[in-house]
């Protein structure tokens, strides 16, 4: 059974930085691609990062580049999200999802975990 | 970034009628190597995670009933819940996986009437 566990949200002040980690069980890890996604309260879905199996190619929404870093510990089953410099727009559930693809251009979410909040406010 | 727009925004349906929600994409995302469409459904109930429900605009995922179908190519896509059920209570997203910056429609809430 595949198993996404978040961890790592809480309440920062803007300017802040938080690490988010993601343990996945349940598949071959290294063979598909991880992503973030995030969901502002009452808000829709929007697509934050993603890196491949490998972890030698990541990708970034407009919003969160230069700010937040993907990346990935094959060995621990582990994807991670390095938040810097957040801001009270930032304010989001944050979601691992599974990817049906090895590549970071990726294909759908087959699988997410259940999010872990993170709230950025002074 | 291809923007997502579905339709409508809220929709009521009574039990064990049809629902149909409308997904439009900005560009095509029909890639022409292999005539696939690279698009997504998703359900999320209150307080849950999004499930996956439809992938490559048709194909029903794991364990979704047959009662949720997807449709359409190029720009436009529908999905459709037959008889409707209570469980089906949700926000519906529709995704695009064409480009690699993956892109969402803005959710249709569906209730029943």
């Amino acid at each position: 059974e595949v198993q996404l566990l978040e961890s790592g949200g809480g309440l920062v002040q803007p300017g802040e930085s938080l690490r988010l980690s993601c343990a996945a069980s349940g598949f071959t890890f290294i063979n598909y691609a991880m992503n973030w996604v995030r969901q502002a309260p009452g808000k829709g879905l929007e697509w934050v990062s993603a890196i491949s199996g490998s972890g030698d190619s990541t990708s970034y929404a407009d919003s969160v580049k230069g700010r937040f870093t993907i990346s990935r510990d094959n060995s621990k089953n582990t994807v991670y999200l390095q938040m810097n410099s957040l801001r009270a727009e930032d304010t989001a559930v944050y979601f691992c999802a599974k990817d049906d693809h090895i590549a970071v251009t990726g294909y759908y979410f087959d699988y997410w975990g259940q999010g872990t909040l993170v709230t950025v406010s002074s | 970034d291809i923007v997502m727009t579905q339709s409508p925004d809220s929709l009521a349906v009574s039990l064990g009628e049809r629902a149909t929600i409308n997904c439009k994409s900005s560009q095509s995302v029909l890639y022409s190597s292999n005539n696939k469409n690279y698009l997504a459904w998703y359900q999320q109930k209150v307080g849950q995670p999004p499930k996956l429900l439809i992938y490559w605009a048709s194909t029903r995922g794991s364990g979704v009933p047959d009662r949720f179908s997807g449709s359409g190519s190029g720009t436009d896509f529908s999905l459709t819940i037959n008889s409707l059920q209570a469980e089906d209570v949700a926000v519906y997203y529709c995704q695009q996986y064409y480009t690699t910056r993956r892109t969402f429609g803005q959710g249709t809430n569906l209730e029943i009437k």
